[in-house]
């Protein structure tokens, strides 16, 4: 069964750093892109990044190049989402997701469990 | 980047009856378009890829079709689980998403 796990919530101030992860298993690791897409507070979706775990090739999302980095540890099937200086617009879920199939474009077919990012002084 | 509008952004529609909801791409696409259902508080789920096709374990209900720009999700007869949100996807870009509500 293929399931990835997020890490739990977290609560920062504005300026501090955030890594968090998801874990995939179930399926090889790297064999699927592994993306994040950011749902901010009763808005909808959007897509923030993708990684080819087995290559790392990188895609950005509109307005999110620079602004988070995406990583992965292969020998833990861990995809990790971080943000350097935190801003209290990025409050929000953050859930990962794999892409379908194995190249960029195809969407998304399973999915975290979505993980809170609480950014306040 | 390609800019995807959807419509309605809500509608409310009785249980047996037909909806389509609407995408429409910013230029012209290829066919990754996908479609997602989210319930509140929970993860999208995948219904519809490369335009037309059934994620596996999806009902039959749903559908997909492709006229020039314009992408059309429909749900043939519609259920009381089908509430909830509904987004198109295209690469890296999602459309707003309609919510659709049981009458």
């Amino acid at each position: 069964e293929v399931q990835l796990v997020q890490s739990g919530a977290e609560v920062k101030k504005p300026g501090e750093s955030l890594k968090i992860s998801c874990k995939g298993s179930g399926y090889r690791f790297t064999n699927y892109w592994i993306g994040w897409v950011r749902q901010m507070p009763g808005k909808g979706l959007e897509w923030m990044i993708i990684i080819d775990p087995g290559d790392s090739d990188i895609r950005y999302g509109p307005s999110f190049e620079g602004q988070v980095t995406i990583s992965v540890d292969k020998s833990i099937s861990t995809a990790y989402l971080q943000w350097s200086s935190l801003k209290a617009s990025d409050t929000a879920i953050y859930y990962c997701a794999r892409g379908r199939g194995p190249s960029y474009g195809w969407p998304f077919d399973f999915w975290g469990q979505g993980t809170q990012v609480t950014v306040s002084s | 980047d390609i800019q995807m509008t959807q419509s309605p952004s809500t509608l409310s529609a009785s249980v047996g009856d037909r909806v389509t909801i609407t995408c429409r791409a910013s230029h012209s696409i290829s066919d990754w378009l996908a479609w997602y259902q989210q319930k509140p508080g929970k993860a999208p789920n995948l219904l519809i890829y490369k335009t037309s096709s059934l994620q596996s374990g999806v009902p039959s209900r749903f559908s997909g079709s492709r006229s020039g720009t314009e992408f059309t999700l429909t749900i043939s007869s519609l259920q009381p689980d089908d509430f909830g949100t509904y987004y198109c996807q295209q690469y890296n870009s999602f459309g707003g998403g309609t919510k659709v509500e049981i009458k």
